[in-house]
Order: structure tokens, then C-alpha cells, then sequence
């Protein structure tokens, strides 16, 4: 596996379930975001870990709960969502973000959600 | 509220012909700037970078940075109907950890 995986590619889910996304980097990064795109919205910014310490919650609902075991892997929790979250959601790394403002960000192929 | 501004399009440009697409931001803080070009049902695939006043050649593709005037564009020579797609600009602030993306525009190159 090479970049940025996530997995599944695809999730319906009812409004009372708990579901989780997965994402994994293979590019030696140490930072991962989560990122929702919603149709004819810009990309939103949900959270942002830097060697696993989450260091961005960019006002996100409690109903979304990320965590990060390591540097390579991220996921994002999901419970008794609203169809207003079917969306796609996209993760990305980076490298350390704060030492230098040039690092760019790899996105994954993202999760296409939808709540029913 | 920090924000990203694109023109949404359509841009329908002629095959072969430079297309230009353009960005401007609100926070003058704002350190490095970012390019990514986003298929229909795929993720965004990064372009460029920039973080210096003028331009950085890469190929087909020419990213302009003004600080000054807050704004920064992206040029592709030699338009090809494959580059029809969404452009997102995207916005750092210095050694923050929140990228601020725009709407995109979206480029329709005509063969």
C-alpha cells in the first residue's frame, strides 16, 4: 500500500448506529486531519493530530469522535449521526506542521458517508 | 473568520489554451499556499505550492503569489481536456495547523 488509504470507500448508516472510519498513511508522515466535503461546500477542517495529540477540534459535533493510536493511523468514530452528515470525508497527512509552515498535505480517497 | 475566495466557474477554456484561475485570502498572516486539482468522486491530488512573492514553474502548470494583494493564482499552459476538473486553493496560516480551503473553480477545457 502506498499514500494514504481509507477504508471503507463506502458507508450507509442509520441514524442510531455506531460506525468507524479508518484511515492509514504510508508516507512516513506525522500529522493526519480529518476533513468533510460537503456538496457545494468548501472542504471543512475537523480535526488535526500532530504525533497523535490531537491539536485542532474545529468546533465538530460530539456525535464524531476521533482517535489516533499512532502516527500512521487515524479514525473517526461515528454515533447517532444526522442525515445532514452524509458527506464525503477525506483524511490527509503531512509532516510536522510546526516547525515549518511549507509542508503540504496527501489526501486519501475518502469515505463516501450516507445517513439514512 | 478566515476565508478563501475563488470564482466558482464554470471556466471553459479551448484546448491548448492557458487557463487561469485565481484566489484571494483575508488573513494577511497567511504563510504558504497550495494548488490541488479534484476529479469528479475523487479525493484532491495537490498541484503546487508556493509561499514566496512571484511566480514557481512546474511543467504546464505556474503558480503567482502576491502578498501584497493578498492573492494567488494558477496558471495552466497548453490546456488539455484531462485537466477538466475542480481547483481548490488552500490557505496556511504561518505554523498554524488549519488549512482554509476555497469553493474551487471548476475548468472545463474543450477539445
Amino acid at each position: 500500500e502506498t499514500g494514504v488509504t481509507q477504508t471503507p470507500r463506502h458507508l450507509v448508516m442509520g441514524m442510531t448506529n455506531k460506525k468507524s472510519l479508518k484511515c492509514e498513511q504510508h508516507l512516513g508522515h506525522n500529522a493526519m486531519y480529518w476533513y468533510k466535503q460537503s456538496a457545494k461546500k468548501p472542504l471543512e477542517l475537523m480535526f488535526v493530530y500532530n504525533f497523535k495529540e490531537q491539536t485542532e477540534n474545529n468546533s465538530v459535533p460530539s456525535r464524531f469522535s476521533p482517535e489516533c493510536p499512532n502516527s500512521s493511523h487515524l479514525f473517526l468514530h461515528l454515533h447517532t449521526l444526522q442525515p445532514e452528515d452524509s458527506a464525503l470525508y477525506l483524511c490527509a497527512s503531512s509532516q510536522d506542521t510546526r516547525t515549518t509552515p511549507i509542508h503540504e498535505q496527501y489526501f486519501g480517497p475518502g469515505t463516501r458517508l450516507t445517513v439514512t | 473568520q478566515k476565508e478563501v475566495e475563488q470564482n466558482s466557474g464554470p471556466l471553459s477554456v479551448p484546448e491548448g489554451a492557458i487557463a487561469s484561475l485565481n484566489c484571494t485570502y483575508s488573513d494577511r498572516g497567511s504563510q504558504s499556499f497550495f494548488w490541488y486539482r479534484q476529479y469528479s468522486g475523487k479525493s484532491p491530488e495537490l498541484i503546487m505550492f508556493i509561499y514566496s512573492n512571484g511566480d514557481k514553474e512546474d511543467g504546464r502548470f505556474t503558480a503567482q503569489l502576491n502578498k501584497a494583494s493578498q492573492y494567488v493564482s494558477l496558471l495552466i499552459r497548453d490546456s488539455q481536456p484531462s485537466d477538466s476538473a475542480t481547483y481548490l486553493c488552500a490557505v496556511r496560516e504561518g505554523y498554524g495547523q488549519n488549512f482554509v480551503f476555497g469553493p474551487g473553480t471548476r475548468l472545463s477545457v474543450l477539445p
